[in-house]
């Protein structure tokens, strides 16, 4: 089976850095996806990782291992606008055109 | 910028009707797909289609779900006999490719709110 495993919540200050960590272990591994979901909204991509390391674009950074199956996707000066839900995930590749969520990690930015 | 768009927004159907999801890819993208997401609950792959045909389907996607593409520009999610479970923020989404690269990002559409009485 596919195992996504997020944190369910993280708090963080307003212009403060924030890493979201996700682990992976699924069948097949093609690379990793970083989403962005605002409540009763529609998941908006964030950053792609197929090759181990990181990847930076201007406040966000993904990082991966793919020895590890780890991720993190680092928010850097946080802002109130950045509270949401991120979502970890896998591409399977390999014939499997498919994205498996983790859970998402709902993130609240406070003053 | 291009995006994915979906309508309705919002369906309320009573259980047993049959319900049509519309959806308007990317133009220039060739990988369609259907997720859904039940309140509270993490997005789930139904299933993924190119060329005219399905590539690939999760075990949700039973044999009251359908898709099609019936024109150049449409993709629809059909299930024939909704049930209450049913319930659930069905997302469209579609990506340039799948070989590699951000080609294969899957970019999503607003979704349609779907409540089964």
């Amino acid at each position: 089976g596919q195992n996504i495993d997020q944190p369910t919540e993280m708090t963080a200050t307003e212009g403060a850095i924030v890493q979201i960590n996700c682990t992976y272990q699924t069948s097949g591994f093609n690379g990793l996806f970083w989403y962005q979901q605002h409540a009763g909204e529609a998941p908006t991509f964030l950053s792609y990782n197929v090759l181990d390391g990181l990847e930076e674009k201007g406040r966000f950074s993904s990082f991966l291992s793919r020895s590890k199956g780890y991720s993190y996707l680092l928010l850097k000066e946080l802002q109130m606008k950045d509270s949401a839900s991120y979502l970890c995930a896998a591409y399977l590749g390999a014939g499997s055109y498919q994205l498996t969520f983790g859970k998402g990690t709902k993130l609240s930015v406070i003053p | 910028e291009p995006e994915v768009t979906q309508t309705p927004s919002h369906q309320v159907t009573q259980m047993g009707q049959e319900v049509i999801l519309r959806c308007v890819p990317i133009s220039n993208h060739l990988y369609f797909y259907w997720y859904r997401q039940i309140l509270g609950q993490k997005v789930e792959f139904l299933v993924s289609f190119y060329n005219n045909e399905i590539s690939e389907k999760s075990e949700i996607f039973d044999d009251q779900f359908s898709v099609e593409r019936p024109d150049g520009s449409n993709f629809t999610l059909k299930i024939r006999s909704t049930k209450l479970e049913d319930s659930a923020m069905y997302f469209c989404a579609s990506s340039e490719g799948i070989m590699g690269g951000l080609e294969e990002t899957q970019y999503f559409g607003p979704g349609t709110r779907l409540l089964v009485l």
